[in-house]
């Protein structure tokens, strides 16, 4: 079975500053893949960023990356220069050899303050 | 434009009675999913399905109900026997590849009159 834990239910943050988004996995699969998700008060979840169990580098996409420390479990989502539109609940989630099946971590709200 | 199409944004059921919330993707994607959230919870998995005519149970899946007749389209249905369905459910799919996101709709909120 897949876990996910994000352990801060609350983030604040100061406009155009970088902030850290907790998360830890646990998995028995070999392969598996890790994602997160933004969902605004709106309730759409918005795709940001992918990380592979297999890959070397530490993904990157604009303002999001991904701190993945395999060893420790690990895959922290840090954005850089908060803007006010980050507000909103933050997923992580993972995938493993079940044909593509998310499993979600509770979530964090995060606030950027002006 | 393509993507996934939710129906209706806000639904009420009475009691004993069933609903079905309708998803349309028309991305070409196989796989497709039903999660439901609860307020100020993670998402958790109702049914997907990998391919048409076939379909599997997630980790919720009493008192609901799916049908995958063609690529494009996953409806479920909340039945009587879901005794609190109260929640936002979020349709999705995906080509079902591991390093591969999910694309969601919009979301349905179902309430209890």
């Amino acid at each position: 079975a897949q876990k996910i834990t994000q352990t801060q239910p609350g983030m604040f943050v100061q406009e155009k500053e970088a902030v850290t988004l907790d998360c830890t996995y646990d998995t028995s699969d070999p392969s598996y893949g890790l994602f997160w998700y933004k969902q605004p008060s709106s309730g759409e979840m918005i795709f940001l960023i992918y990380q592979g169990s297999y890959d070397q580098q530490n993904a990157t996409e604009g303002r999001y990356s991904l701190n993945f420390q395999k060893a420790r479990k690990s895959a922290n989502l840090v954005i850089s220069a908060s803007q006010l539109g980050d507000s909103a609940m933050y997923f992580c989630a993972m995938t493993g050899t079940s044909y593509g099946k998310l499993t979600f971590g509770q979530g964090t709200i995060l606030t950027v303050h002006p | 434009d393509g993507g996934i199409t939710q129906s209706p944004k806000y639904l009420f059921r009475k009691e004993g009675q069933n609903v079905t919330l309708s998803c349309e993707q028309n991305l070409n994607h196989d796989a497709m999913y039903w999660y439901r959230q609860d307020p100020g919870q993670g998402l958790r998995l109702i049914y997907y399905s990998q391919i048409v005519n076939d379909f599997q149970k997630g980790d919720i899946a009493e008192g609901y109900s799916v049908s995958r007749e063609k690529k494009e389209s996953f409806p479920l249905t909340v039945t009587s026997a879901q005794k609190n369905p109260t929640a936002f459910y979020l349709c999705a799919s995906s080509t079902g590849q591991l390093n591969q996101p999910q694309h969601f709709g919009d979301g349905t909120r179902l309430s209890i009159l």
